[in-house]
């Protein structure tokens, strides 16, 4: 099956800092999201981009689908954007391991 | 507008015994998947309900199982519970094309 490898597993970052997640994918897909998993569990869609870029407020998304990846940029973090990030694809969604990010006021 | 709505949110349960946890979709949406993420890992799919029949499935065992309702409504069954299925239950729910919503989750604890 498709496999969907994530880096870095883990990021600490001093708020205000600028960072960058990569996904890299095995397969052509047809279906790419991002997710935000807050402390509590719940995951958050933050972005549907199976090619492209997108952006929305200090986050933003690009995908290269005919090179298999995916980055997704976060500017100017804020400790509320600590926790996992996933990304998945296809469908069902296969996902990765995750990059757990903690940001440090 | 409710997003999707899962129950209960803790469950402690004993090995052997039988386990049912609850998903209603996101108003719009047909399709409702299942997952279960295990601590650190990325959720893994269970399977993938559509019009009331199971349309695809992940691998696990014949012990868990499924079930969705005329609203869309769903339910996932675990039966002979083992330690290893504890984990976070994930509901999903979409229209079959573009991005899934879920639900914040089913924490089981088999002890």
């Amino acid at each position: 099956g498709i496999q969907v490898e994530q880096s870095p597993p883990d990021l600490i970052l001093q708020e205000g800092a600028n960072s960058t997640l990569r996904c890299n994918f095995s397969d052509s897909v047809n279906n790419l999201q991002w997710f935000h998993q807050n402390p509590w569990g719940q995951l958050i869609n933050l972005f549907y981009i199976p090619s492209g870029t997108k952006q929305n407020g200090r986050l933003s998304a690009t995908t290269v689908a005919t090179e298999r990846y995916s980055l997704l940029y976060i500017s100017s973090s804020q400790t509320t954007d600590s926790g996992v990030y996933f990304c998945a694809v296809a469908t069902p969604l296969v996902f990765g391991k995750g990059t757990r990010l903690s940001v440090i006021a | 507008d409710a997003g999707v709505t899962q129950s209960p949110t803790h469950l402690i349960k004993t090995r052997g015994q039988q386990v049912t946890l609850r998903c209603s979709p996101k108003s719009g949406h047909d399709t409702v998947s299942w997952y279960q993420q295990a601590l650190g890992q990325g959720p893994q799919f269970i399977f993938q309900y559509y019009e009331e029949e199971e349309r695809q499935r992940g691998n696990f065992p014949d012990r868990f199982s499924g079930h969705q309702f005329p609203n869309y409504s769903s339910e996932l069954n675990v039966n002979a519970l083992l330690l290893g299925d504890s984990a976070l239950y994930l509901c999903a729910s979409s229209t079959g094309t573009g991005f899934d919503t879920f639900g914040s989750g089913t924490r089981l604890t088999v002890v």
